[in-house]
């Protein structure tokens, strides 16, 4: 059974760092095929693509934010962590880590979402 | 990079079919894509892979009155008599080899 967890602070201000854990089971990162996305979706919003890791280390980031986000995998914890610098109240969102089959290509498995808020 | 568009919301009817549109941007109609169901106050849902011919394989657990179909650049959500239940966020997904992109979104409302 495949399932994702986000975890990180619920509040943060502006201009600091963010940094969200997704822990998951059920798969591998090692695995080939394997990887995880960041997605984000403000609230009343669509949803948002961030950034993706494959099992074999790429990295790929959204054209927009690439520059204040870092994507990193911890296999032996099966955790993935996302890092955005320079957080702004437009960064105010449910952020949510999601699993993705490279021979499939799409979402197959979303984690249940944590929510941060950027406020001074 | 593609872009996705659909309509902002729909409804339908307890008991009635519904047709959701996800339309790929020119130049990538050829496209794969997936829909994802998002109920009020819950994370989204994986729904099906949906080819542009047509063919369409569905997540564990997905009820047989959801169904896709394409044409053209269009991508199609149907469901089937429709529940209560139904009542969500409809978001489709692509992606190439190295982005990843969702549409606006459709808001499906029982009546």
């Amino acid at each position: 059974q495949v399932t994702l967890r986000e975890s990180g602070p619920a509040l943060v201000k502006p201009t600091q760092t963010l940094t969200l854990t997704c822990t998951f089971s059920g798969f591998s990162l090692s695995t080939s095929g394997m990887c995880v996305s960041w997605i984000r979706q403000p609230p009343g919003k669509a949803l948002e693509w961030l950034a993706r890791i494959d099992w074999d280390d790429d990295k790929y980031y959204s054209t927009s934010l690439k520059t204040r986000l870092t994507i990193s995998k911890d296999t032996s914890k099966n955790q993935v962590v996302l890092t955005m610098t320079n957080m702004d109240p437009v960064d105010t969102a449910t952020y949510y880590c999601a699993r993705i089959r490279s021979s499939g290509g799409h979402v197959d498995y979303w984690g249940q979402g944590t929510l941060v808020t950027v406020s001074s | 990079q593609p872009v996705l568009t659909q309509s902002s919301s729909a409804s339908a009817s307890l008991g009635s079919s519904v047709k959701l549109t996800c339309t790929l941007s020119s130049g990538h109609s050829s496209y794969i894509i997936a829909w994802h169901q998002q109920q009020p106050g819950k994370a989204p849902r994986y729904l099906m892979k949906l080819e542009g011919s047509g063919s369409y394989n569905k997540g564990s657990g997905v009820p047989d009155r959801f169904s896709g179909s394409s044409s053209g650049a269009d991508r199609y959500l149907t469901i089937s008599n429709l529940q209560s239940e139904d009542e969500a966020d409809y978001y489709c997904e692509t992606w190439d080899s190295n982005s990843r992109v969702f549409g606006g979104g459709t808001k499906l409302t029982v009546l």
